[in-house]
């Protein structure tokens, strides 16, 4: 069975500072991995999808890489704002018909 | 396009009431997927439809959830009678590609039951 971690479960920042935000999977034969941000009651927003056969995604400041060997992905996100504040969640594709999500992590951008 | 649009945004309930949900897909997506988000269990898939049709259903809970797809572009979750263990904030998605391409969500139901 799929598990997805996302360790810290929350991270306050000053602003500028760059940061990595952290998921690990435990089943390595995914079909894409997904990288969402929730503003507080809100829907998601999807940011990066990587799909199976890359390594990484860049969109603007945020560059999220997937490494399947490891179990790994990570969103690195450059030059943080207070804008940036939100629940960062990865999601899965595995097969089937469910993406897993993992909890997220709530990020805190300080001005 | 709009995006994904659901209604209502708020809901407030007494417990044995029914429920309904709504939701628009952006026009075009032949997935449509309903998740639930509690702080407890995190965003759980209760229900896919690929073309119109309900091609996984196994995170409905229980008998008492139903969701039906009549077009391309409406579909609505149910639930009949509703329970204070049923709150939560009920999320709609479309994709062109079910899984294998972005989900868009819509802004959610957020779903009472007192």
């Amino acid at each position: 069975k799929q598990e997805v971690t996302q360790i810290p479960a929350a991270l306050s920042v000053p602003e500028g500072e760059n940061l990595v935000l952290n998921c690990s999977f435990t089943d390595s034969a995914i079909y894409n991995l997904q990288w969402f941000r929730q503003d507080p009651g809100k829907g998601l927003t999807s940011l990066l999808l990587i799909q199976s056969s890359q390594r990484e995604q860049t969109s603007g400041r945020l560059n999220a890489s997937l490494d399947k060997s490891s179990g790994r992905s990570t969103l690195y996100i450059a030059a943080s704002q207070p804008g940036d504040s939100a629940t960062y969640l990865c999601a899965l594709y595995t097969g089937g018909f469910k993406t897993i999500f993992g909890a997220g992590t709530r990020l805190f951008v300080k001005a | 396009d709009a995006g994904v649009i659901q209604s209502p945004r708020h809901e407030v309930t007494e417990m044995g009431q029914e429920v309904t949900l709504r939701c628009k897909p952006i026009s075009g997506h032949n997935s449509l997927f309903w998740y639930r988000q509690t702080m407890m269990r995190g965003l759980e898939l209760l229900i896919y439809f690929n073309n119109n049709v309900p091609i996984d259903d196994s995170g409905m809970p229980e008998d008492r959830f139903s969701a039906k797809m009549p077009n391309a572009s409406f579909s609505t979750l149910k639930i009949q009678p509703s329970e204070p263990r049923d709150s939560a904030v009920y999320f709609c998605a479309s994709s062109y590609g079910g899984n294998l391409e972005t989900q868009y969500f819509g802004p959610g139901t957020r779903l009472l039951v007192l």
